[in-house]
């Protein structure tokens, strides 16, 4: 079983929806959680990092982790054209190393 | 300069062929990670650098796959050999130091494609 799976999609929603990706993790001493934006021919960019569980938000984003049952979520609020990209949750080790899911290719079309 | 850059940005090998990939981290950065991205997946670990020192190669495929950092900025990932399934986007990243919360600063990539 990988470290940190995610659903690849691909994820089509209408402009303004709201968008909801998902990941699930093995190991339930992992306690630090990233995630990754990654425009097509780019490299991954930081999106947010979350700490626990609980929500924490950052405008129209949102990621949330439920500890008892292993869930990492992000939620994008009134998704943009712009929000079309591949979302990777990942989880760090004491040095620094991500290990990353498989990615979920989200398209907003207008 | 003012993030990571990687070149080449694409590269066509002929199998058999030996290729070197390069990466200047941002200046003053004091970790580097090579990461390998295969199409439709995530990227998947490789090698860790701090400074010039190489402390965690647990990722690298084969014996075929080699990483050097000698003066701790510029690094080069060597591929000797090339096969198919070397074919991947080989990503790398920098940061100030190995910290989970500083999030890292990656390049675009060079996407190898081995024929």
């Amino acid at each position: 079983q990988k470290e940190v799976e995610q659903d690849p999609g691909p994820l089509s929603v209408p402009e303004g929806a709201i968008v909801s990706l998902n990941c699930t993790y093995s190991n339930s001493a992992f306690q630090y959680f990233m995630w990754y934006r990654q425009y097509s021919r780019k490299g991954p960019e930081l999106l947010m990092y979350t700490y626990s569980s609980g929500n924490k938000e950052d405008g129209r984003f949102t990621a949330q982790v439920d500890k008892s049952s292993k869930y990492i979520s992000l939620f994008i609020r009134d998704s943009q054209p712009s929000d079309s990209a591949t979302y990777l949750c990942a989880r760090p080790t004491s040095y620094g190393k991500l290990t990353f899911g498989q990615g979920t290719i989200l398209t907003v079309h207008p | 300069g003012a993030g990571v850059s990687q070149s080449p940005r694409y590269k066509v090998a002929k199998r058999g062929q030996d290729v070197a990939l390069r990466c200047d981290p941002i200046s003053g950065h004091v970790s580097l990670f090579w990461y390998q991205q295969a199409l439709g997946q995530g990227p998947e670990f490789l090698t860790y650098f701090q400074n010039e020192a190489q402390l965690d190669k647990s990722g690298l495929p084969s014996d075929r796959f080699f990483a050097e950092r000698p003066e701790g900025s510029v690094s080069t990932l060597k591929i000797q050999r090339t096969q198919q399934e070397d074919s991947a986007v080989y990503l790398c990243a920098s940061s100030l130091e190995g910290r989970t919360d500083y999030g890292y600063t990656f390049g675009s990539g060079t996407r190898l494609t081995v024929v």
